[in-house]
């Protein structure tokens, strides 16, 4: 069935350092992906999104890299911050109907350590 | 603060009390999707509008569960016969295409 999942559940980083947070779908039809924000108490806030047709998208401190051929998808964090503590999650728009309903993994909770 | 609103933040009820909750999306979009979020997973899909029209139920829309957009902007989802089962966020999300912007939920506890 159609789900989207991430390696690790918990990623600890130190100050200053760069994360990786990794997510791999399963869907092979999944034309374009999303990474969401998530803190305590709060709805999901938009970090960068990609389609399908390129492979990598960067933003301010963040870059998303997209490949097809292992339907792997990654986030990168520059310089994490106190301030980037919260969960993260992938989501995978499957096309179908073209609703554009969002299809998410279960998260992995990043800690900053000071 | 994503501009979409949502009301109560917060709602505690008695198993068998209905439910009401309200989604004011941001009011250029036409697109309106609620999703349900347990602890410790990502949202799940409910249900789309677009404009006025429901266009997708998730199988997770049991009976007990109505959601209208009746003029094409704000939207309530209701629940009757709440279970402890519905305790969740429940999530609205509004798009003008592909992304989605999403409300900072309704948190429901049945006790």
């Amino acid at each position: 069935g159609e789900s989207v999942g991430l390696h690790l559940p918990t990623l600890s980083v130190q100050e200053g350092d760069n994360s990786i947070i990794n997510c791999a779908y399963s869907n092979s039809a999944s034309d374009y992906f999303i990474w969401y924000k998530q803190e305590s108490g709060k709805g999901p806030q938009f970090i960068i999104d990609i389609r399908s047709n390129m492979d990598k998208r960067q933003g301010q401190r963040v870059t998303v890299l997209l490949n097809k051929t292992v339907k792997h998808l990654s986030l990168q964090i520059a310089a994490t911050q106190p301030g980037d503590s919260a969960v993260y999650f992938c989501a995978e728009n499957t096309g179908s109907g073209n609703t554009g309903k969002l299809i998410f993994g279960q998260g992995t909770t990043l800690q900053v350590k000071p | 603060d994503t501009g979409v609103s949502q009301d109560p933040r917060h709602k505690i009820t008695k198993r068998g009390q209905n439910v009401t909750f309200r989604c004011d999306p941001i009011s250029e979009h036409n697109r309106l999707y609620w999703y349900r979020q347990t602890l410790g997973q990502g949202p799940e899909f409910l249900t789309y509008f677009q404009n006025e029209a429901q266009l997708e139920k998730s199988r997770l829309l049991s009976d007990r569960f109505s959601a209208e957009r009746p003029k094409g902007s704000f939207s309530t989802l209701e629940i009757q016969r709440t279970e402890q089962g519905d305790s969740a966020m429940y999530l609205c999300a509004s798009s003008p295409g592909q992304q989605q912007y999403f409300g900072p939920g309704t948190r429901l506890t049945v006790t």
